[in-house]
This record gives structure tokens, sequence and C-alpha cells, in this order.
């Protein structure tokens, strides 16, 4: 049982450039989310799924693209990378979304020049 | 809406010293609150989290929090520090019910250093 996986652990980006973060869980959770840590603010929520298919904008969703294919993979679009988007990224994953922990993933720390 | 204010981005402590990082929330509906802890270049653990149950929370690793409502207050507590407790803290709200699913919201987080 892994858990939480994210892939890459680190990423460089030129400005203007496209990538996908990878998300993925083994633990049949409902509920995926993205966040970003910045410096001093904590984690804001990106984009989140309630289940595959089904997909929503959270605090700080410009720039970002999701979608949910399956119930254990959840990739995050970076459409056109500008340095604001420099940051730690992490996945979470709950059974319900509700009261449920969520579990996080290790994070990837991306850095855009 | 609801928001969290952690007091203090940075706390240190002796070992053996009382640990208390404070938390106040806004929330106009009845909230889910809960800490988190992330050591160094890792993602985050949940430490407890209050669901409307008992007000006095216990959580992993001797921690514990109280939920104050009158105060709108959520802080945490461990009776004596630990050098392994070092890391970055959060509390973080979310709305009891409705279709907030998991949307948390986070403190700015504080982070607890440990003296010997």
């Amino acid at each position: 049982n892994a858990g939480v996986t994210q892939t890459p652990k680190f990423q460089v980006l030129k400005t203007g450039q496209s990538m996908t973060l990878q998300c993925a869980q083994d633990m049949n959770h409902e509920y995926m989310s993205w966040y970003r840590q910045d410096p001093g603010m904590g984690l804001r929520l990106i984009h989140y799924s309630v289940g595959a298919g089904i997909t929503d904008q959270g605090e700080v969703p410009n720039g970002y693209n999701v979608s949910r294919s399956t119930t254990e993979d959840f990739p995050l679009r970076l459409l056109s990378a500008a340095p604001s988007q420099t940051s730690v990224y992490f996945c979470a994953s709950s059974e319900s979304g509700n009261t449920d922990t969520q579990y996080f993933g290790p994070g990837t720390r991306l850095t855009v020049l | 809406a609801q928001s969290v204010t952690q007091l203090g981005s940075h706390v240190s402590v002796s070992e053996g010293a009382l640990v208390l990082l404070r938390c106040n929330y806004s929330s106009s509906v009845p909230p889910y609150l809960f800490w988190y802890v992330q050591y160094p270049n890792q993602g985050l653990q949940l430490l407890l989290k209050y669901t409307s149950a008992a007000t006095l929370v216990k959580g992993i690793n001797g921690f514990e929090a109280e939920f104050k409502k009158s105060e709108t207050s959520f802080h945490l507590t461990k009776p004596s520090a630990h050098m392994s407790d070092a890391a970055e803290y959060f509390c973080a709200v979310k709305r009891a019910g409705g279709t907030s699913y998991g949307k948390l919201t986070f403190g700015q987080g504080t982070i607890l250093t440990v003296h010997p």
C-alpha cells in the first residue's frame, strides 16, 4: 500500500513551457485535491475532485488544468508555466472528503525560470 | 467563508517545556478543525481533528487541542517538548457538512524549534 505518490519530486521549467504533475493513490479514495505551498501562506487549494469524471476549482485555479479519468489518478497540468507558479505542490486524497483524514503525497518542488 | 490565523510564525521552546501553538478560526457555520504536521521535505500528516464530538481532542505523539467556540480557538498543546517535535505545524478548517467536501482552508503555518 503506497498511499499517495507524486512524480516528479523536482522539476525546473522555463517560462512558457507546459508540464504535467502526476498524482496517484491506491486507497480507492473518492476525493482528491491539489494544493500549492508557498512560504508564509500555508497551503492553498488549486483544484479538487469528488470522483472520477468530476472536478472543480479551488482557491487558486488560474493557470492549471485537471482531469480525473480514473479513481486512482489525478494529474495537474501547467498550461504555460510562469515564475509565479514556482512552488511546492501537494496532492491529497480522502475517503469521502467530509470529516475524513486527508492523506498527502510527498510533494513536487517546481521552479519556473 | 472560513479562515484560519496562526499566531506566531516561529515558536521556540526548550526540550521538556510546554508546547503551545495558537490557532484562531473564522467560520459562519460550525467548523471541523484539523492540525497537521510537516517534517522537512515531507508531506503533511494529520495530528488530530475536531469533528463536533468531544471538545478536547487527543492526537498522535502526545499532542492535544481544545475547541473553544466562545474564543473561536483551537490551540495545540503538548506538555513536554521532544527534539523530534521540531517541524512546521498547520491549523486547518473546513465547513461541517454541506457540499464543502474536503476543501480545507489552511493557516500560514508555525515553525516549532526545540532546543536541547
